[in-house]
């Protein structure tokens, strides 16, 4: 089975730029989730998404940060403008129904100078 | 918000088992503990869980005190690549997972 695809790996930006994430998840999983891990935290979710409808994104700083998963499959998270505390990792994860496990991308790794 | 409390830190020598203790005291009856490590520049992997009963598979063994208030994950033989973040979590089947800061287990030769 393959695993939770992320890219890019590492993308670096300067303040007030903008970015994207893609992912695309376990084939079958209906279940896909973004999460942000500031180095030295757990993770932390930013949405939730249940096939392509929104489940939850009461976490996510909608003034900077969008996400969709249009087709109920890949995914992508924008932010735009990007500020310095965006730095972080950006996890995405899925699963195959809510009440699963979850699994994790390896993330994409993003520094804003 | 994360209702666990777990070391900040342990060692454990190689070949030897490795205890990592977690608290949750103020656990539900339908919260599961669910465990979670994160080796470096990887996203985190799921080990285990369980509800009530001590629960084992090829990874590692959960044991789960009667009362429910705390857990223990223990990796039987540690070796250098169990070195890693583990994060312990309860949650109730079907909402988000919510991760501390874990324990940072060092598995030294």
């Amino acid at each position: 089975e393959a695993g939770v695809a992320q890219s890019p790996r590492y993308k670096i930006i300067e303040k007030r730029q903008s970015v994207a994430f893609w992912c695309n998840p376990i084939s079958g999983h209906a279940t896909l989730y973004w999460y942000q891990q500031i180095l030295g935290q757990g993770p932390k979710l930013l949405i939730q998404f249940q096939n392509n409808g929104v489940v939850d994104d009461s976490q996510l700083p909608k003034d900077r940060f969008s996400a969709e998963r249009l087709k109920g499959v890949d995914s992508t998270l924008k932010i735009q403008p990007a500020k310095l505390e965006d730095s972080a990792v950006y996890l995405c994860a899925s699963s195959l129904e809510s009440s699963g496990g979850y699994t994790f991308g390896s993330g994409t790794r993003l520094t804003v100078v | 918000d994360a209702k666990t409390t777990q070391p900040t830190s342990m060692d454990c020598a190689e070949g030897r088992a490795a205890n990592l203790p977690c608290n949750h005291s103020t656990i539900s009856g339908n919260e599961y503990v669910y465990w979670y490590r994160q080796i470096h520049s990887q996203g985190p992997q799921y080990i285990i869980h369980g509800l009530k009963n001590n629960e084992t598979n090829e990874m590692a063994s959960l044991i789960i005190t009667e009362d429910r208030k705390s857990s223990t994950l223990i990796l039987p033989h540690a070796t250098l690549r169990d070195t890693a973040v583990y994060y312990c979590i309860v949650r109730v089947v079907g909402n988000q997972f919510y991760f501390g800061t874990g324990t940072s287990l060092t598995v030294i030769p």
